[in-house]
């Protein structure tokens, strides 16, 4: 595998269920990030990782919580979301964050496509 | 506060050139992207411009003046699998977070 990998590729899931959404990145990277992508919105950054610790929170409700164990692999643990909430979920990595000069380049994975009934 | 406009939707032909603006509003600038999505997949990186002026790769090219607070992407020989969404991107100033703009989906036909 290489690159950054998202798993499932698709959820549908009850307002009462708890899922989680995995992602995995093979670069050497220490920046980990996820997005929302709604319908007709740009990318919404939700929250960031730099070396395992939360850097970022961009005011994301608590029904979303993130868990980054290492710097290869990102959690989001959902539970008693709610329609709205429905979108594609990005997961992407990057060689560093917040490190000064230059923004390294974000990559990023296929995403999941959640569907919150 | 920072601003990213593009246009919604563009069509083009097969074979054609076709340039996707990108105006930004920022308090400061650190750099911009652009990334091509195509649906269902993940945004992929096309270039990053930090100073004024234009780059080439290959079939794409992005263009940058600071001044003007203004990039483009141009999409020389468009072939069809260029129908993608193509996404424009600046970091946030002094920070590394990224602000996007909707995003420009492209429909290139025969």
């Amino acid at each position: 595998e290489t690159g950054v990998t998202q798993t499932p590729r698709h959820l549908v899931m009850g307002m009462t269920n708890k899922k989680s959404l995995k992602c995995e990145q093979h670069l050497g990277h220490n920046a980990m990030y996820w997005y929302k992508q709604s319908a007709k919105k740009p990318l919404e950054l939700m929250f960031v990782y730099n070396f395992k610790e939360q850097t970022e929170n961009n005011s994301v409700p608590s029904r979303f919580s993130p868990e980054c164990p290492n710097s290869s692999h990102l959690f989001l643990h959902l539970h008693t979301l709610q329609p709205e909430d429905s979108a594609l979920y990005l997961c992407a990595s990057s060689h560093d964050y917040g490190s000064g000069g230059s923004t390294d380049t974000q990559y990023f994975g296929p995403g999941t496509r959640l569907t919150v009934l | 506060g920072q601003n990213i406009d593009q246009p919604t939707e563009m069509t083009a032909t097969e074979g054609a050139i076709v340039q996707i603006n990108c105006t930004y509003q920022t308090s400061g600038f650190n750099g911009l992207f652009w990334y091509q999505q195509h649906a269902g997949e993940a945004p992929t990186f096309l270039s990053y411009n930090v100073l004024d002026g234009l780059e080439e790769k290959g079939r794409f090219s992005s263009f940058l003046s600071r001044s003007k607070g203004y990039s483009y992407l141009l999409l020389k020989e468009l072939q069809m699998k260029d129908s993608a969404s193509y996404l424009c991107a600046a970091p946030r100033y002094n920070t590394d977070k990224l602000i996007f703009g909707t995003g420009t989906r492209l429909q290139v036909f025969p």
